[in-house]
């Protein structure tokens, strides 16, 4: 399996407050994506990195920001969490090439109250 | 544009009993595609990907799955369902790069399957 851990794995807070989530890889993979879950949705992509202080946003990232400061770690921070924000969210890597598939994250369960 | 279609997005099946999950993808260019299984509390892993070399594409735990570009589907199967095959799995399609090199991945909505023993 691809090194992939985030942290933390669950996570229960309170509206209003930051939250930082964690993707650590030991893949040395250049491309990094954060992902939310959610029923009905499937999986939708909030940002993504392709490489050092490079990144970018996907499809949802209103009320997210993300920040890579080192190839092997990527975070994801809820400046201002709101209850909308409740979800599951997946790390993903992956190497050049389109042809390459992403490997995932066990995910971290985010709940804000 | 890219876009993926998973039809139901609940199949039940007796164990033993064939499987087949269906997908049909849009894309604007020559698509790569793949499959993804979901055990609960886990993340996705790759079950199979079509990358041009073989219409019929073999992965793990028996599955298989055929590019079919005049019908644009990528149908997943397996001929006899095991119980450890309930899960939930996700069709997904990519084009290409952005300027970026990003390779944007567009997912379906996921199709959980229960195997009835």
């Amino acid at each position: 399996d691809a090194g992939i851990t985030q942290s933390p794995r669950h996570k229960v807070t309170e509206t209003g407050t930051p939250v930082t989530l964690r993707c650590h890889q030991t893949e040395n993979h250049r491309y990094m994506y954060w992902y939310r879950q959610d029923p009905g949705h499937g999986l939708r992509l909030i940002h993504y990195s392709y490489g050092v202080k490079d990144t970018d946003k996907g499809e949802v990232s209103d009320g997210y920001s993300v920040s890579r400061s080192k190839t092997e770690d990527f975070l994801l921070t809820l400046e201002s969490a709101t209850s909308s924000q409740t979800s599951v969210y997946f790390c993903a890597i992956s190497s050049q090439g389109a042809n390459q598939p992403q490997h995932f994250g066990d995910g971290t369960r985010l709940s804000i109250l | 544009a890219q876009s993926v279609t998973q039809l139901g997005s609940h199949v039940s099946v007796s164990e033993g009993a064939l499987v087949l999950l269906r997908c049909n993808y849009s894309s604007s260019v020559p698509p790569y595609l793949f499959w993804y299984v979901q055990y609960p509390n886990q993340g996705l892993q790759l079950l199979l990907k079509y990358t041009s070399a073989a219409t019929l594409v073999k992965g793990i735990n028996g599955f298989e799955a055929e590019f079919k570009k005049s019908e644009t589907s990528f149908h997943l199967t397996k001929p006899s369902a095991h119980m450890s095959d309930a899960a939930e799995y996700f069709c997904a399609v990519t084009e290409g790069m952005n300027s970026g090199g990003y390779q944007k991945v567009t997912f379906g909505t996921g199709t959980k399957l229960q195997v009835i023993p």
